[in-house]
């Protein structure tokens, strides 16, 4: 199995643009996970899907940002308009959720850099 | 709230020497306790979990944790570190509450000296 597979690796833009991050979830996992690690406040939970819909969207900053899962296969996370402060490092996850004993297996991760 | 937390922020140990990483957390129902490893520059990778049952688990790597409810703690052990293990090292929980989402530690950053 691939894994999960995350795009870009790096971004770099500068404030004010838009920005799409994108990922595949593992092959026939059925819950998604946007999670963000910055150096002042650790791994926190953006968003999170299941069966690609969203369920709980409570960790999400603020209106500039959203997310969206099309299909079982891939979602996206915008960033629209950026600012300097979501410079962090974006994870995707994955996981089988079934009797509540799921595990999440994460992607290798985006670094955005906004200038 | 419920919350995770792990006390040592950056650990320095020279090879050879055993490890225990401390991970609390703070919540009375049921939950799913996880650690991951994250080498420099590389996503988080699963090291062990523990869902029920034996509350000693073994991972990978010669890695293993204790599940103790009483003290509602999973600390991570190793009898002897490689340089290879400098890493930054998070405790991760899942509590039953509804939201589906795991709870993370602040990380701690292990540092092996050859």
């Amino acid at each position: 199995d691939a894994g999960v597979i995350q795009s870009p690796r790096h971004e770099v833009t500068e404030m004010g643009q838009e920005v799409t991050l994108r990922c595949k979830p593992i092959s026939g996992h059925n819950s998604l996970f946007w999670y963000r690690q910055t150096m002042m406040r650790g791994l926190e939970l953006l968003i999170y899907f299941n069966n690609n819909v969203p369920i709980d969207d409570s960790g999400m900053p603020e209106d500039r940002f959203s997310a969206k899962m099309p299909n079982a296969s891939f979602s996206t996370l915008k960033i629209q308009p950026s600012e300097p402060r979501d410079s962090a490092v974006y994870f995707c996850a994955s996981s089988w959720t079934s009797g509540g004993e799921d595990t999440q297996y994460f992607g290798p991760g985006t670094r955005l850099t906004v200038l | 709230a419920q919350s995770v937390s792990q006390h040592n922020h950056h650990v320095i140990l020279s090879e050879a020497a055993s490890l225990e990483l401390g991970c609390n957390y703070s919540y009375g129902g049921t939950v799913n306790l996880f650690w991951y490893v994250q080498y420099p520059g590389q996503h988080l990778q699963l090291l062990l979990k523990y869902f029920s049952g034996d509350p000693l688990v073994k991972g990978i790597k010669g890695f293993e944790a204790e599940f103790i409810k009483s003290k509602f703690s999973f600390n991570l052990r190793k009898p002897s570190v490689q340089w290879s293990d400098t890493a930054e090292y998070f405790c991760a929980v899942f509590m039953d509450t509804g939201r589906r989402a795991l709870t993370f530690g602040s990380g701690t950053r292990l540092q092996v000296q050859p």
